[in-house]
């Protein structure tokens, strides 16, 4: 089943920070966060495994609960590089298939 | 790190003809790739998982002998397109996992005219 996302869209303006979350109705093993610009392939971002974990690099960071089956990532002190869409993938632990989620598109403005 | 090549990243085909889309694990072994589909503004929805020296499994609504999976080797996988009609028209993305880690082509843009 897809996750689900939250919000669908964010507006920011360099400097400010931003959450978008995911959340799935079924057991995770791990979740997967993408940035993906327009018309490029997703890139990875970080993976969260099983355990409830934290992870962060520079102004980025992410964090999975496991047992709300969520995962949040957090974006502060937004840079204009960080537009995109971000695409949250979960795994099952069926076979590394990752189902993604519809995408939160965020904006950083001047 | 790990590199998933994608070729060829843009093609233009007449309806009714096919097309070959390359999928490449350039530095680790995969016996496992993953082909995705995406729309404009939409998510990435997975047509089929491609393994190994054995048969594709494809995701529910996708037609097995329109969108014909090869994964010949540790190292490649096909998707081909048969009988392009417009409505192919795509993004098509392909991912393999390294462990703890799933990397993407690049990306391939199918415009079947």
């Amino acid at each position: 089943q897809q996750p689900v996302q939250s919000p669908q869209a964010v507006i920011l303006r360099e400097g400010e920070d931003a959450v978008i979350n995911c959340s799935s109705s079924k057991a995770l093993y791990s979740v997967h966060w993408y940035r993906q610009k327009h018309g490029e392939a997703p890139v990875f971002l970080m993976i969260l495994l099983k355990g409830g974990e934290q992870k962060g690099h520079d102004k980025i960071s992410a964090s999975f609960n496991e047992k709300k089956q969520q995962s949040s990532l957090y974006l502060t002190a937004s840079q204009l590089s960080y537009s995109g869409t971000y695409f949250c993938g979960t795994d099952g632990g069926s076979n590394y298939k990752l189902t993604f989620g519809k995408g939160t598109l965020l904006t950083v403005n001047p | 790190g790990a590199v998933v090549s994608q070729h060829p990243s843009r093609v233009i085909c007449k309806s009714g003809t096919s097309v070959k889309i390359e999928c490449r694990s350039l530095d680790f072994q995969a016996t496992t790739m993953f082909w995705y589909r995406q729309f404009p503004k939409k998510s990435l929805m997975l047509m089929a998982t491609s393994n190994e020296g054995s048969k594709a499994t494809y995701e529910q609504g996708v037609e097995k002998d329109k969108f014909l999976i090869n994964h010949a080797s540790l190292t490649l996988s096909t998707l081909t397109v048969t009988s392009a009609h417009p409505e192919d028209s795509s993004f098509y993305i392909c991912s393999a996992r390294d462990p703890g880690q799933t990397f993407f082509g690049q990306g391939t843009r199918l415009t079947v005219v």
